[in-house]
């Protein structure tokens, strides 16, 4: 089964609008984190957000904050005030407690901000 | 201060040949990755460094790849007899290592750009 399953290949927002990008987990590590990339063009993973299964509250980070639903395994990143500067691919990833060595990629959200 | 530095940032060879990707993490950062990612995927996992050690080098897919960290920083991924499959992006990150390493969060450099003819 997939570690992390991001449904929505591409994405369109209007600028200054806010957007939700989809992303769903399966663990059965009790300890885990998500955590949200955005990679432009020239290619760099970018970190944005972190979430980890423990907290209680939502993350945020400027205009990135985390939907965490636990009890339903998903972690949608909002963006919100989109700006042109978002249009990127966004990865969602996932490190276990337990087998903590490598991070578990979905396939990416491409998201495009229209002017 | 300065990220993670991977050179060359483009590798064109030929199938057959042997290549050597270069990572320079961020200081003081005892964790080191690589991964690999092709176009329209996510990075996948390749092997995992803590300190000078080889600590999982569960997704190294063949014989062919090797990675060295010989003082605990910089770290070389080599490939032998190149394969036009073994085109990709090669990511490197790295990351300081906390207890937990659920909260471990990576850092990426900008990425080596393979291509096999």
């Amino acid at each position: 089964a997939q570690k992390i399953t991001q449904t929505q290949p591409g994405m369109f927002v209007q600028e200054k609008e806010a957007v939700t990008l989809d992303c769903t987990y399966d663990t059965s590590d009790p300890s885990y984190g998500l955590f949200w990339y955005k990679q432009p063009s020239s290619g760099e993973m970018i970190f944005l957000i972190y979430q980890g299964s423990y907290d209680q509250q939502n993350a945020t980070e400027g205009r990135y904050s985390l939907n965490f639903q636990k009890a339903r395994k998903s972690a949608n990143l909002v963006i919100s005030a989109s700006q042109l500067g978002d249009s990127a691919m966004y990865f969602c990833a996932m490190r276990e407690a337990n087998t903590g060595n490598q991070f578990y990629f979905g396939t990416g959200t491409s998201l495009t901000v229209i002017p | 201060g300065a990220g993670v530095s991977q050179t060359p940032s483009n590798k064109v060879t030929e199938k057959g040949k042997y290549v050597e990707l270069r990572c320079d993490p961020i200081s003081g950062h005892t964790a080191l990755y690589w991964y690999r990612q092709s176009l329209g995927q996510g990075p996948e996992f390749l092997i995992y460094f803590q300190g000078t050690g080889a600590a999982d080098d569960s997704g190294l897919p063949n014989d062919r790849f090797f990675a060295v960290r010989p003082e605990g920083s910089v770290s070389t991924l080599k490939i032998q007899r190149t394969e036009r499959g073994d085109s990709a992006v090669y990511l490197c990150a790295s990351s300081l290592r906390h207890r937990d390493p659920s909260t471990d969060t990576q850092y990426f450099g900008p990425g080596t750009r393979l291509t096999v003819l």
